[in-house]
């Protein structure tokens, strides 16, 4: 079993859908999640940082950690074309900056005008 | 959100050169750097950490004779691939954490290499 799963995708919404993204994991000691969107032959941007469970909003977009379940969720309201991409998760066991980052393998979003 | 900036975007040389690849981080310190490579529709895999002013530390199954980290500045982390041959051919990808984020770490745009 990897240490984090991805819903492979890849997932084609209407415009204007509520888009669910979830990553499973089964190191117990993870403590720190990341959501990443990339566009083709680009970097990967940080979009959510969160820690430990709970919930965190920014703008559009909702991430929800439930450590209970390993599970992580990243919602996206009212999907534009624009947010046509690779989304991956990312995540890890201590903070800091020499931290090294377990990831998914990323799922491709398709939005339909 | 911090920049992480690479240089050159993309790098097309002939097999047996040596090609380097720089990060840079923009506005802040780094004294870790990460290099990943990625390919075609496929996550990233950690290459190696490189840290300020000692040896990087290298992953499973990576050779570091080949790929040669230098990290000789607070700002500035490069990444030699030598004596490339057409396999190296893939995405680089850098990235660090500027302090207080608590390890959130932030990309550079990355480095496509092409070895004809």
């Amino acid at each position: 079993q990897k240490e984090v799963e991805q819903d492979p995708g890849p997932l084609s919404v209407p415009e204007g859908a509520i888009v669910s993204l979830n990553c499973t994991y089964s190191n117990s000691a993870f403590q720190y999640f990341m959501w990443y969107r990339q566009y083709s032959r680009k970097g990967p941007e940080l979009l959510m940082y969160t820690y430990s469970s709970g919930n965190k909003e920014d703008g559009r977009f909702t991430a929800q950690v439930d450590k209970s379940s390993k599970y992580i969720s990243l919602f996206i309201r009212d999907s534009q074309p624009s947010d046509s991409a690779t989304y991956l998760c990312a995540m890890s066991a201590v903070g800091g900056a020499n931290s090294k980052l377990t990831f998914g393998k990323g799922i491709t979003l398709s939005v339909r005008p | 959100g911090a920049v992480v900036s690479q240089h050159p975007s993309r790098v097309i040389c002939k097999s047996g050169t040596s090609v380097k690849i720089e990060c840079r981080s923009l506005d802040f310190q780094a004294t870790t750097m990460f290099w990943y490579r990625q390919f075609p529709k496929q996550s990233l895999m950690l290459m190696a950490t490189s840290n300020e002013g000692s040896k990087a530390t290298y992953e499973q199954g990576v050779e570091k004779d080949k790929f040669l980290i230098n990290h000789a500045s607070l700002t500035l982390s490069t990444l030699t691939v030598t004596s490339a041959h057409p396999e190296d051919s893939s995405f680089y990808i850098c990235s660090a954490s500027p302090p207080g984020s608590g390890g959130a770490k932030y990309f550079g745009p990355g480095t496509r290499l092409t070895v004809t």
